[in-house]
C-alpha cells in the first residue's frame, strides 16, 4: 500500500512552452499532497502544499503564477510549470499524506527546458 | 524558521559494519521524524520513522533512537549491504502538524563497500 505515481517521468521541452505533471495517489486518498523540487546532489526543497478543493499554500519565493497547482480530487494533483526556462530545469517530487503524520513520495519528474 | 541539521554528509563503511546518522532539530513543538531513503533518480522512500512519544524504534536492521531533550534524533542501520548505498534524509514536522510540511535534513550519501 501508500503507492504514489508521477507523469510524465521525465520530459523535455523548449523554453516558453508549459509543462503539466501528474501526481497520483494510487490505492489511497490524499486530502493533502506536496510539491517538492531538488536540484542535483541536494536536499528537498517544499514548493507547495496542495490541498484537495482548495488553493495551494505557496512557499515563500515559489512563485505561484509560474507553478501552477491543482488539487481537483483526493487522488490528484497536478503541476503545471508555465512558460518554462532553463533555471526550472530540476527533479520535481510529489508526496502524499495517507494517514497521520506519514508522507508518501512519488517517484519523481524529470524536467529539461531547452 | 525550522533547521534540521545532519551529519555526516559522506558515510563509507565496509559490507557488514554498522552506519550511524545523526539529525539535530530545533523546533521544540516537532513530534514526528522520519528517515527517507533516495535511490539515484528515484523519489524518496520511507524507511522508519519515530514518534515523540517513543524513545526508540527498531525494523530488522533498522533502528531510530530520539532524544527529545536533546533534540536529536539517529539512524541505525546495522549488517550494511551493498544495496543500502543511497542518500538518506532524515525530516521532521516542525510545528507538531499531523498532516503538515516536513522539513529535511541536508542528505547523507552512504556508500557500503563489498
Amino acid at each position: 500500500g501508500a503507492v504514489v505515481s508521477q507523469h510524465p517521468s521525465w520530459v523535455i521541452c523548449k523554453s516558453g512552452t508549459s509543462v503539466k505533471i501528474e501526481c497520483r495517489s494510487l490505492d489511497f486518498q490524499a486530502t493533502t499532497m506536496f510539491w517538492y523540487r531538488q536540484f542535483p546532489k541536494q536536499s528537498l526543497m517544499l514548493m507547495a502544499t496542495s490541498n484537495e478543493g482548495s488553493k495551494a499554500t505557496y512557499e515563500q519565493g515559489v512563485e505561484k503564477d509560474k507553478f501552477l497547482i491543482n488539487h481537483a480530487s483526493l487522488t490528484l494533483s497536478t503541476l503545471t510549470v508555465t512558460s518554462a526556462h532553463p533555471e526550472d530545469s530540476s527533479f520535481y517530487i510529489c508526496s502524499a499524506s495517507r494517514r497521520e503524520y506519514e508522507q508518501y513520495f512519488g517517484p519523481g519528474t524529470r524536467l529539461t527546458v531547452t | 524558521g525550522e533547521n534540521v541539521e545532519q551529519h555526516p554528509s559522506t558515510l563509507s563503511v565496509q559490507e557488514g559494519d554498522s552506519a550511524v546518522i545523526k539529525c539535530t532539530y530545533s523546533d521544540s513543538a516537532s513530534n514526528y521524524f522520519p528517515w527517507y531513503k533516495q535511490e539515484l533518480g528515484k523519489g524518496p522512500q520511507l524507511i522508519i520513522d519515530i514518534r515523540s512519544n517513543v524513545g526508540e524504534k527498531k525494523d530488522q536492521r533498522i533502528a531510530v533512537t530520539l532524544n527529545k531533550t536533546a533534540k536529536h534524533f539517529s539512524l541505525h542501520i546495522t549488517e550494511t549491504q551493498p544495496e543500502d548505498s543511497a542518500v538518506y534524509f532524515c525530516a521532521d514536522n516542525a510545528g507538531g502538524t499531523s498532516y503538515g510540511k516536513l522539513t529535511f535534513g541536508q542528505g547523507t550519501i552512504l556508500t557500503v563497500h563489498p
